[in-house]
């Protein structure tokens, strides 16, 4: 049990349309960072917050947004879905920003699948 | 930017016996992982090893930081031990991980 929890599970949307995923860091970690991972591949970086401020960025259009709250929960918006946009979503959470001398500890991920 | 390669991509044991994983870096990192994908997805993290020898019961892990690669060896597995393994790194100024494409892991009874 990493602490780190993800919201919804499993969801399906249509192309065109607009996802909301959302993320509870574990207890005392300021910094939340999301990944996307396609089937088969290795998570690749969507962006990181840290303190309610986006802190990095991956290779991601804007369409992907983010916000972190003031309790450090953390949602991930996809506009617009590709049918490209199906993956594994995984949130991250760590106490630092730079996540040197620890863990990065995973959510179990929301699985979206885009028809 | 940071290129990572892991190999074997694919691994097929007995139960009991040991394997060693490994991953290289195309440039330096100073923030090194290992995790452990369930077949349910979940992504456990092994080790946060940037440099030196860890070990976790019948895992251990080794980086090489001057020569950019990481070992991960799996000792007397046992078939919960099978699923996607992946190593990570990322540099100082961000907290960006750069994963591997994975190796998978099958421990047979």
């Amino acid at each position: 049990e990493t602490g780190v929890t993800q919201s919804p599970t499993h969801l399906i949307k249509t192309r065109g349309q607009q996802v909301t995923l959302r993320c509870s860091s574990q207890s005392g970690h300021n910094t939340v960072s999301w990944y996307q991972q396609a089937l088969g591949q290795g998570p690749q970086f969507i962006f990181q917050y840290y303190r309610e401020e986006e802190n990095g960025r991956g290779n991601f259009p804007p369409r992907f947004s983010g916000l972190q709250f003031p309790n450090y929960s953390s949602e991930l918006n996809v506009n617009a879905l590709e049918l490209d946009d199906s993956a594994l979503y995984l949130c991250a959470s760590s106490g630092t920003p730079r996540g040197l001398n620890e863990k990065l500890f995973f959510g179990s991920g929301t699985q979206l699948s885009v028809l | 930017g940071i290129q990572v390669e892991q190999s074997p991509p694919d691994l097929i044991l007995q139960e009991g016996a040991n394997s060693t994983l490994r991953c290289n870096f195309s440039d330096s990192v100073n923030n090194l992982q290992w995790f452990h994908q369930n077949p349910w997805g979940q992504l456990i993290n092994l080790f946060y090893i940037p440099s030196g020898t860890k070990q976790n019961g019948r895992l251990s892990a080794t980086t090489v930081a001057t020569e950019r690669y990481s070992l991960l060896y799996i000792s007397s597995s046992q078939t919960t031990d099978s699923g996607v393994y992946f190593c990570a790194g990322g540099s100082s100024n961000t907290g960006k991980l750069i994963f591997g494409q994975g190796t998978t892991l099958q421990v047979k009874p």
